[in-house]
């Protein structure tokens, strides 16, 4: 997991709530990829980007928003938060392969 | 389009037996492919990858994979399994540098005493 950076580690929302997960990588990889993983199963790819001021939707994009104004950072907002949203997320550099961080666990109630 | 195939959610093998984790591919472009270990509550790990050459590649931990493009395959093995080899093991395949990267569903390795 050297060089990504994501947090926090852990949270817990209300439904509703909003939240910005961080992810900073020292990589200076163009590309960057969020996933979410629910409890035993795999990745899904929620959005990325292929460099600074582009990015893009994945497989399940609904209730998410990215922004990537810097190499380095690719933040990922929930603006309404579900239960649904209740996963594993993990911010992944990508050059010939992908690095992934140590991943935020989020719980909403 | 690419994608991937893991053959069994779950494999259980016995300690010091051959470890044996299957994937098959799908791609329209030379793919590149990757095996990822991920242990309890933690991110993925990369075990190792094919880009191109050799079509046997040797990773860490002692696992190796083999390229065989005529059967579309990338499977996984270890000769002896050890305890600290269970977890959750995923392929992926992807089209080069950059490029999306397409995850199969992941085989959680059961090591028994």
């Amino acid at each position: 997991n050297a060089g990504v950076t994501q947090t926090p580690k852990f949270r817990i929302l209300k439904i509703g709530q909003s939240m910005t997960l961080q992810c900073t990588q020292d990589m200076n990889h163009n590309y960057m990829y969020w996933y979410r993983q629910d409890p035993g199963m795999g990745l899904k790819l929620i959005y990325y980007s292929v460099g600074a001021g582009i990015t893009d939707k994945g497989e399940v994009p609904n209730g998410y928003n990215v922004s990537r104004s810097t190499t380095e950072d690719f933040p990922l907002r929930l603006e309404l938060a579900a239960p649904s949203q209740t996963s594993v997320y993990f911010c992944a550099p990508s050059g010939y392969e992908q690095f992934f961080g140590p991943g935020t666990r989020l719980t909403v109630l | 389009a690419q994608s991937v195939t893991q053959l069994g959610s779950h494999v259980s093998v016995s300690e010091g037996a051959l470890v044996l984790l299957r994937c098959n591919y799908s791609s329209s472009v030379p793919p590149y492919l990757f095996w990822y270990v991920q242990y309890p509550n933690q991110g993925l790990q990369l075990l190792l990858k094919y880009t191109t050459g050799a079509t046997l590649v040797k990773g860490i931990n002692g696992f190796e994979a083999e390229f065989k493009k005529s059967e579309t395959s990338f499977h996984l093995t270890k000769p002896s399994a050890h305890m600290s080899d269970a977890a959750e093991y995923f392929c992926a395949v992807t089209g080069g540098n950059g490029n999306q990267f397409y995850f199969g569903t992941g085989t959680s390795l059961t090591v028994i005493p």
